[in-house]
């Protein structure tokens, strides 16, 4: 079993809905869970984080942590054309301040918001 | 714009052969890290490298090697090259994060190698 697993997709949207992006995964030390978005032929970018279980709300942006069951969700309100892209979970066990971040990523779903 | 360059942008090179790739962190940007992304595999950590030295490793091959440079500017250097390495590379840079949150990682706009 992969240490995050994420469906890949693609998800096609028409605009103004609501998305629901997730990733499971089966470590149990990862504390901080991030999404990253990546446009076309561009670099991952961080969106959001979340450290442990609970929510975060960022506008139209919200994330999810469940780690009784190992969850994590991105929920994406009122989606735009050009929320279209990539959206990568990644996941870390260590705490920061200069300690080694080896962030273990999913496979990304690829996502297009239909004008 | 992330901050974080990356040179050559592509790269078409034959199996067999060797390449380098550059990075340039973000300015005062200490930890360089090097990802390779594939369609199967998708986004894998290879290396990390803070102030010059190696702080960690994943799933890097022997037939690859990477560097920090006193000005903190890296390289990966891939060696013996095979048509599975031909995939996207990325470099990504961090500072040190506010107590109680995660280092940000600035992603590169990576270098697309085609191994023929």
């Amino acid at each position: 079993q992969k240490e995050v697993e994420q469906d890949p997709g693609p998800l096609s949207v028409p605009e103004g809905a609501i998305v629901s992006l997730n990733c499971t995964y089966s470590n149990s030390a990862f504390q901080y869970f991030m999404w990253y978005r990546q446009y076309s032929r561009k670099g991952p970018e961080l969106l959001m984080y979340t450290y442990s279980s609970g929510n975060k709300e960022d506008g139209r942006f919200t994330a999810q942590v469940d780690k009784s069951s190992k969850y994590i969700s991105l929920f994406i309100r009122d989606s735009q054309p050009s929320d279209s892209a990539t959206y990568l979970c990644a996941m870390s066990p260590y705490p920061t301040q200069g300690g080694s971040e080896k962030l273990v990523f999913g496979k990304g779903t690829k996502l297009t918001v239909n004008p | 714009d992330s901050g974080v360059t990356q040179t050559p942008k592509h790269l078409i090179t034959a199996t067999g052969q060797r390449v380098t790739l550059r990075c340039s962190p973000r300015s005062g940007d200490l930890s360089v890290y090097w990802y390779q992304q594939s369609l199967d595999q998708g986004l894998q950590f290879l290396i990390q490298y803070y102030n010059g030295e190696e702080r960690a490793k994943g799933n890097i091959l022997e037939r690859f090697s990477a560097q920090q440079f006193p000005d903190l500017h890296s390289e990966l250097n891939l060696s013996s090259l095979e048509l599975g390495d031909s995939a996207l590379y990325f470099c990504a840079s961090s500072v040190v994060a506010l107590a109680g949150g995660p280092e940000t990682q600035y992603f590169g706009p990576g270098t697309r190698l085609l191994v023929l």
